[in-house]
């Protein structure tokens, strides 16, 4: 079975703040992807990946940045946390088109 | 462009009566297509796919759906719902390059009254 696993269920930060969000997957999946999801608005793509060092921004790349250093970790950044950016982010692997997510991290910005 | 169409954002139905999630695509290509689903506070799994083989597509937990071209329609279903169908489901069309990129529809919930 395919594992992908995120860092924090729950995440609370400070406006301003620098926030990291970590996803690994232990099956050698070239892609990994970052989404979030927000209530009426189904998933958004905001980054993703299709191999080490190499990223592409997806739908709403403002106001976030990914790096993939290793091929099983593929890590979210944001760089100076808004209250906007409240919402639960999902992180994603696959070989070709079938996805499998991670359970997700729900980042609440103060 | 390719792009999906959820009907409903909320669907309600009684245990043991059928279910019918409705999708809509647009697609230029002969589509690949998803349905997901996401139990509250757990990631998405996958339920069933459409890559262009059968058109009636079986997936996990009694759960099928059927791609009509003519349509353009993938919708879910299901005979007899449980109580353990409540939650959210995803249609998903494959953007057609090289990224492997998906798109979501906005989701329809799905609530199951004893």
């Amino acid at each position: 079975d395919v594992k992908v696993t995120q860092s924090s269920r729950y995440l609370v930060k400070r406006t301003g703040e620098k926030v990291f969000l970590e996803c690994v997957q232990d099956m050698d999946h070239e892609n990994m992807f970052w989404y979030r999801q927000d209530p009426g608005l189904g998933l958004r793509l905001i980054y993703f990946s299709y191999d080490v060092k190499m990223k592409e921004k997806g739908d709403i790349p403002e106001g976030y940045s990914v790096s993939r250093e290793k091929k099983e970790r593929f890590s979210l950044i944001l760089e100076s946390a808004s209250t906007n950016q409240t919402s639960m982010y999902l992180c994603a692997t696959s070989r070709r088109y079938e996805q499998y997510f991670g359970p997700g991290t729900r980042l609440t910005v103060t | 462009a390719q792009s999906v169409t959820q009907l409903d954002s909320h669907v309600s139905v009684s245990e043991g009566t059928p279910v019918l999630l409705r999708c809509n695509y647009s697609s230029s290509y002969s589509p690949s297509l998803f349905w997901y689903v996401q139990h509250p506070n757990k990631g998405l799994q996958l339920l069933l796919k459409y890559t262009s083989a059968a058109t009636l597509v079986k997936g996990i937990n009694g759960f099928e759906a059927e791609f009509k071209k003519s349509e353009t329609s993938f919708h879910l279903t299901k005979p007899s719902a449980h109580m353990s169908d409540a939650a959210e489901y995803f249609c998903v069309v494959v953007w057609m390059d090289s990224s492997y990129k998906l798109i979501f529809g906005s989701g329809t919930r799905l609530l199951v009254r004893p």
